[in-house]
């Protein structure tokens, strides 16, 4: 299983653009990479995934380089309401192989 | 969308006794169900996988005996605590996959469930 390495925390102003990126050097060819959002005392909710170049849907952006060691979140202008903790998956969810959760990175969104 | 039930939300018990924590796909099937356990301002840990109609797989460090899944239809999977201890609260949640589902569709967590042992 491929291990993910993320930011433990990082701050940003309401209105602005974050960008969380996530290390996975040893990422399968039959992986794919999904972000999830978590906020205290609720599970994970599901904000995006991709396996390669960009994807954008109405929350979120991934980015990621050809040769798909790591990704970036993109959050545009995010509000406090955005403060989570923001977790980067990489497996082969197809095969229902268990993926394991790293660190996660705290964002605090300030007013 | 895919929707993951967890009841009951919260629980408090007293030490010794056993809970029993259910988790429903509402508008899916799953074969496979998973189980995390997460402490305070800590990232979820697998506990152990759920598949239905045979014994779960458990994680290492995990007790099959203490932790007790029983996944006995395509929608339904439930993990009871038994005997518990106060170092036995956390926060437990679940979550589960469309089998139907061909491509990398991600997983469906469900909203946890906070147990508390006094």
């Amino acid at each position: 299983l491929a291990k993910t390495t993320q930011p433990i925390s990082m701050d940003s102003y309401e209105g602005q653009e974050v960008n969380i990126t996530c290390s996975h050097n040893n990422i399968a060819t039959n992986d794919y990479i999904t972000w999830y959002q978590q906020f205290p005392s609720q599970g994970p909710r599901f904000i995006i995934q991709g396996y390669k170049t960009k994807v954008t849907n109405e929350v979120a952006s991934l980015f990621i380089p050809a040769d798909r060691k790591s990704s970036t979140l993109s959050l545009p202008r995010v509000s406090l309401s955005d403060t989570a903790v923001y977790y980067c998956l990489v497996g082969d969810m197809f095969s229902a192989r268990q993926l394991t959760f790293g660190s996660g990175t705290q964002l605090t969104v300030l007013p | 969308g895919a929707v993951v039930s967890q009841h009951p939300s919260r629980v408090i018990c007293k030490s010794g006794t056993s809970v029993k924590i259910e988790c429903r796909s509402l508008d899916f099937q799953a074969t496979t169900m998973f189980w995390y356990r997460q402490f305070p301002k800590q990232s979820l840990m697998l506990m152990a996988t759920s598949n239905e109609g045979s014994k779960a797989t458990y994680e290492q460090g995990v007790e099959k005996d203490k932790f007790l899944i029983n996944h006995a239809s395509l929608t339904l999977s439930t993990l009871t605590v038994t005997s518990a201890h106060p170092e036995d609260s956390s926060f437990y949640i679940c979550s589960a996959r469309d089998q139907m589902d061909r491509g990398n569709s991600p997983l469906h967590f469900g909203n946890g469930t906070r147990l508390t042992v006094t």
